[in-house]
């Protein structure tokens, strides 16, 4: 089967650093995903992991530890704007590659 | 214009009328996905098309029929509608590469009275 978990809900402070953990397991690794969503809106891609590591792109970073089923997206600088809901998502080569997403993490930015 | 469009966008129905949702997309994608979500649940796959010919049931099929009509448009009917079917639903396409991530269409907020 597959499950993943995130935390349901986060608040930050405006500038600060926030980091959104997610552990998965699945049974044909083949990716994991980060998505932002604003409420009412559609998901937008954030980042990919296939391998160990980080993967920075400007003021959001993710990592992905393939041995312990961990990532996490980490968020420098926040502004207001970041409040939104991150979804982790995992792409899984046994089920026909299909994306499966976790519930998604409410981050609530505090003036 | 949009990669990946949807209508109607929002839609008010009562209980047992049949409903279509409607998705298009330029990208020139193969697969398509229908999504539905429910607050407090993520997003939950209901059908996916890796073509034209190609037809898959999600965790939520029940109480679903989709049709592929073309590459390009993958439709969601709700043959009786029923209120627990109320949610927010989204198309999403993606290409074939291992790190190609999905694209979503805005979604369609059904309402089942």
């Amino acid at each position: 089967g597959q499950n993943i978990d995130q935390p349901t809900e986060m608040t930050a402070t405006e500038g600060a650093i926030v980091q959104i953990n997610c552990t998965y397991q699945t049974s044909g690794f083949n990716g994991l995903f980060w998505y932002q969503q604003h409420a009412g809106e559609a998901p937008t891609f954030l980042s990919y992991n296939v391998l160990d590591g980080l993967e920075e792109k400007g003021r959001f970073s993710s990592f992905l530890s393939r041995s312990k089923g961990y990532s996490y997206l980490l968020l420098k600088e926040l502004q207001m704007k970041d409040s939104a809901s991150y979804l982790c998502a995992v792409r899984d080569a046994n089920r026909d590659d299909k994306i499966i997403f976790g519930k998604g993490t409410r981050l609530h930015i505090l003036p | 214009d949009a990669d990946v469009t949807q209508t109607p966008r929002n839609r008010i129905t009562k209980t047992g009328k049949r409903i279509m949702l409607e998705c298009s997309q330029t990208k020139g994608h193969d697969r398509m996905y229908w999504y539905r979500q429910d607050p407090g649940l993520g997003l939950r796959l209901i059908y996916y098309s890796f073509d034209v010919k190609d037809i898959n049931k999600g965790e939520i099929s029940d109480g679903y029929s989709v049709s592929r009509q073309a590459q390009a448009k993958f439709s969601l009917s709700l043959e009786s509608a029923i209120p627990n079917q109320t949610a927010l639903y989204f198309c999403a396409t993606s290409g074939l590469a291992g790190g190609e991530t999905q694209y979503f269409g805005p979604g369609t907020r059904l309402l089942v009275l």
